[in-house]
């Protein structure tokens, strides 16, 4: 089993739609989450850290589980230029951080 | 602040071929990290770095070597380059903590023949 483990998708929504990707890690002592939006051809950008109370930026929503082991993004109003991989990110304390393999959406006009 | 720079952005090596990537950052972050991105694969971990001097070795080390001279720079060397080793190459650096995220460069793309 992966330690990080998210939907590859696609994700194929239109415009203005929600959408929610979900990510289960393994390890029961991970400590800090993170989102990460990665463009076509390009480097993997911090897009929001996951607290446990929840947080929120404009359109994004974060969650974080650890009963169950998993984070969440919500994504409200899409727009056609979220369209992009989302990461989900967990460090384990020390140094050890564990990407997941990404989540890919299109958001259609 | 140019943040993270790497370089190349592209090469091309024959098999057997040794070469260093560049990477530097101006943000005096403690952590540096190499990092390797392949198709379905995520991005896996090959060398890190918590602060100048000290080393150690990620999920996948083998075949490379790095340094850490000064808190600014980490490159990483490919001593005999295989072409298992073409990838897309990242570096990353943060402030050292858990709460922190990284900063990337902006990757090399590396092509063995």
């Amino acid at each position: 089993r992966k330690e990080v483990e998210q939907d590859p998708g696609p994700f194929n929504v239109p415009e203005g739609a929600t959408v929610a990707f979900n990510c289960t890690y393994s390890n029961s002592a991970s400590q800090s989450f993170f989102w990460y939006r990665q463009d076509c051809r390009k480097e993997p950008k911090l897009l929001m850290s996951v607290y446990s109370s929840g947080n929120e930026d404009g359109r994004f929503t974060a969650q974080l589980n650890r009963a169950s082991q998993y984070i969440s993004l919500l994504i409200r109003d899409s727009k056609l230029s979220d369209s992009a991989t989302y990461l989900c990110v967990v460090k384990t304390g020390g140094f050890k951080t564990i990407f997941g393999a990404g989540t890919r959406l299109f958001v259609k006009a | 602040n140019a943040g993270v720079t790497q370089t190349p952005k592209f090469q091309v090596l024959k098999t057997g071929q040794s070469m260093t990537l560049q990477c530097a950052q101006d943000m005096n972050h403690e952590y540096m990290s190499w990092y390797r991105q392949d198709p379905g694969m995520g991005l896996r971990l090959i060398h890190y770095s918590v602060g100048a001097g000290i080393t150690d070795q990620g999920e996948v080390p083998n075949g490379y070597n790095v340094s850490r001279s000064t808190t600014e720079d980490f490159p990483l060397r490919l001593l005999s380059a295989a072409p298992s080793q073409t990838s897309v190459y990242f570096c990353a650096s943060s402030y050292a903590g858990d709460n922190y995220g990284y900063t990337f460069g902006s990757g090399t793309r590396l092509t063995v023949v």
